[in-house]
This record gives structure tokens, C-alpha cells and sequence, in this order.
């Protein structure tokens, strides 16, 4: 099976503007989150998806947001970047139980000059 | 709530000696446990799980975790450690009534030759 996939691996923007980063997940898993990594915060939970649904949320301002289509891919879209933003942003993908594993994509570098 | 705590941001072990990885959790239900390597610019590798059964887990590249309830520790084990096992851990917690995964600040591993 192929793994979780993400595009782009790396992205530049700089503030002010927005950005889309996808994720594709495993084939016939139903759950995708997004995490943002940090060195100074480490791995922070954004949200997740479960059949097109956000099943959770975390702790982020309302410019991130995200999506999941009927395929379970799943997109997240930052507005309005800021500095701060700069960050490796994972997603993984799981069956959707809380037993269940959560298997990793290589991330998304961004960059925000 | 849920949290997971590493203790030690780094733990230096020479090749070819055991290699402890520790890590404490706090839930108000019961205990999922997970444990994930992370190498230079990748995603998050899965290595082991802890759900319910036996208190001492087994994973890959030879790793195993051993659960503690009374001590509420799941600490990650090796018998003999490789140079190549040098990378960053994560411990991550999710308690049985939610689907969240809760990870630890990390602990990067180094294995000197």
C-alpha cells in the first residue's frame, strides 16, 4: 500500500499571503489530521477529519482551516501568514478508532519570509 | 485532559549498549500509548503501540516499550543500540474516551560509534 502523501514538500510565501498544503491519505483510511511542527513547540495538533467531518479542533487561530472531499483527501489553508507560521505541517492518517494508528506523511516545509 | 511528558531532551548511549527512552502520561480514562521516530526532514515513523494485554509492547528495528500503570510511564527500550538508531522519539498519549493524539516535547537519541 502506499503511504500518506504530501505537496508540496516545500513552500516559500511570505506575510500576508495564503496557503493550500494536501494531503492524500492511505487507501481506505477515513481519518486525517494535521499537526504543526516547531522546534520550539514541537508537534501541535491542528485538526482532524473523519468523513468529511472535523471531528476535532485544536488550540489554533481561525486562519488555519482545512477540508476533507469524499476520497478522504484532505487540504489545509493558512490565510493571512505571519512569521510565525513557518513550520514543518504533517498530516497522517488513520481508520478512525481511537485503538487505531496514525501513520505519517513526510510533511510540508513552510517558509514565510 | 491528556499530556505526555519526556523528560529528557536528549540521551546520549554508546553503540552497542542498552538504550531506556522515557516517557510519563496523564489521562482520566485508559491509556493508549504510542511511540514514534522521527529522522532528519521525514514525517513521523510508527515503531510501537500499547492498547490493552501485556504490559511489555515489541515493535520494530527492535524496540520495545514496557507499560506501567502504577507509575503511569511507558518507557521505550532497546537491548543494544545501533548508530543508526540516532534520531528524535516521541511518546504520544490518547485517552480511551477521545481521538486525539497528545504528543511528547521529544527526545532526541544519540548513538556514538
Amino acid at each position: 500500500k502506499a503511504g500518506v502523501t504530501q505537496t508540496p514538500r516545500y513552500l516559500i510565501k511570505t506575510r500576508g499571503q495564503q496557503v493550500t498544503l494536501s494531503c492524500s491519505p492511505i487507501s481506505g483510511h477515513r481519518s486525517v489530521s494535521w499537526y504543526q511542527q516547531t522546534p520550539g513547540q514541537g508537534l501541535q495538533f491542528l485538526f482532524e477529519y473523519f468523513s468529511e467531518t472535523q471531528r476535532n479542533k485544536g488550540n489554533f487561530p481561525g486562519r488555519f482551516s482545512g477540508r476533507q472531499f469524499s476520497n478522504s483527501r484532505s487540504e489545509m489553508n493558512v490565510s493571512t501568514l505571519e512569521l510565525g507560521d513557518s513550520a514543518l505541517y504533517l498530516c497522517a492518517s488513520s481508520l478512525g478508532q481511537n485503538t487505531d494508528t496514525q501513520y505519517f506523511g513526510p510533511g510540508t516545509r513552510l517558509t514565510v519570509l | 485532559a491528556q499530556s505526555v511528558a519526556q523528560p529528557e531532551d536528549q540521551v546520549n548511549v554508546a553503540e552497542g549498549n542498552p538504550l531506556t527512552v522515557k516517557c510519563t502520561y496523564s489521562v482520566s480514562g485508559n491509556p493508549y500509548l504510542f511511540w514514534y521516530v522521527q529522522y532528519p526532514n521525514r514525517g513521523l515513523q510508527f515503531l510501537l503501540k500499547y492498547i490493552t494485554g501485556d504490559n511489555l509492547v515489541k515493535g520494530s528495528y527492535g524496540f520495545e516499550a514496557e507499560f506501567n500503570k502504577s507509575q503511569t510511564s511507558f518507557h521505550l527500550k532497546k537491548p543494544s543500540a545501533l548508530v543508526s538508531d540516532s534520531a528524535l522519539y516521541f511518546c504520544a498519549v490518547r485517552d480511551s474516551g477521545y481521538s486525539t493524539l497528545t504528543f511528547g516535547k521529544g527526545t532526541m537519541l544519540l548513538v556514538s560509534p
